[in-house]
């Protein structure tokens, strides 16, 4: 089955860095979504990505969707204390296609 | 507010015992998931419904089942709990045939002890 692999798994940086997490795939996907999960809360939509190449930005926050269509990328620029908590990035084939999520990407953020 | 409500927010349970999670989906969504989160761990796919019909399966145990009711609520039930089924529980939903991905509630914390 498709595998999404997230990585890294968890990060520890100073407020004001610059952070970097991927997703690669085996598997083609044709959407790419970054969800963000704050600590006891459901995921919450940050950034969706439909086009390959496509680079999106929501605030101090870009994602990119890879030209292969095998991977996508998410920044946080100037990392402030609420950026804190779970990443996850999730592939869909096509429309109306289960979401396939990544293992989720730890993010800590020392003031 | 996501518009996906879960009841209850917490459960504490004793081993053995069986219990009811309810999920509204937001308004317009037909498709219900459920995944389980394990100690801040991944998201595990437990099941999916499509207007009241199982659509997909995951890695849901026997002792675990769901139905979709006509008001499109979704109910997971887990029977015979045991220690390690404490986890945080969430529904997701959706529209039909959609790229926008799902919307999650807030959760259930389930504690078994």
């Amino acid at each position: 089955g498709q595998q999404l692999n997230q990585s890294p798994q968890s990060m520890f940086i100073q407020e004001g860095e610059d952070v970097s997490m991927n997703c690669t795939s085996s598997s083609i996907f044709n959407t790419w979504l970054w969800y963000k999960q704050d600590p006891g809360e459901g995921p919450v939509l940050l950034i969706a990505l439909y086009k390959a190449g496509e680079l999106t930005s929501n605030g101090r926050l870009t994602a990119q969707f890879g030209i292969t269509r095998k991977d996508s990328f998410l920044n946080i620029s100037a990392s402030i204390p609420s950026d804190v908590g779970i990443y996850f990035c999730a592939g869909q084939v096509n429309a109306g296609n289960m979401l396939t999520f990544g293992g989720g990407t730890r993010l800590m953020v020392k003031p | 507010d996501s518009g996906v409500t879960q009841t209850p927010k917490h459960l504490i349970t004793a081993t053995g015992q069986r219990v009811t999670l309810r999920c509204s989906p937001r308004s317009g969504d037909l498709s219900v998931y459920w995944y389980q989160q394990s100690l801040d761990q991944g998201l595990q796919f437990l099941i999916q419904y499509y207007n009241g019909e199982e659509r997909a399966k995951g890695n849901i145990l026997e002792r675990f089942s769901a139905q979709q009711f006509p008001d499109l609520h979704s109910e997971l039930n887990l029977s015979s709990l045991e220690l390690g089924d404490s986890a945080l529980y969430f529904c997701a939903s959706s529209v039909a045939n959609t790229r926008l991905g799902y919307t999650f509630g807030s959760g259930t914390r389930l504690t078994v002890v």
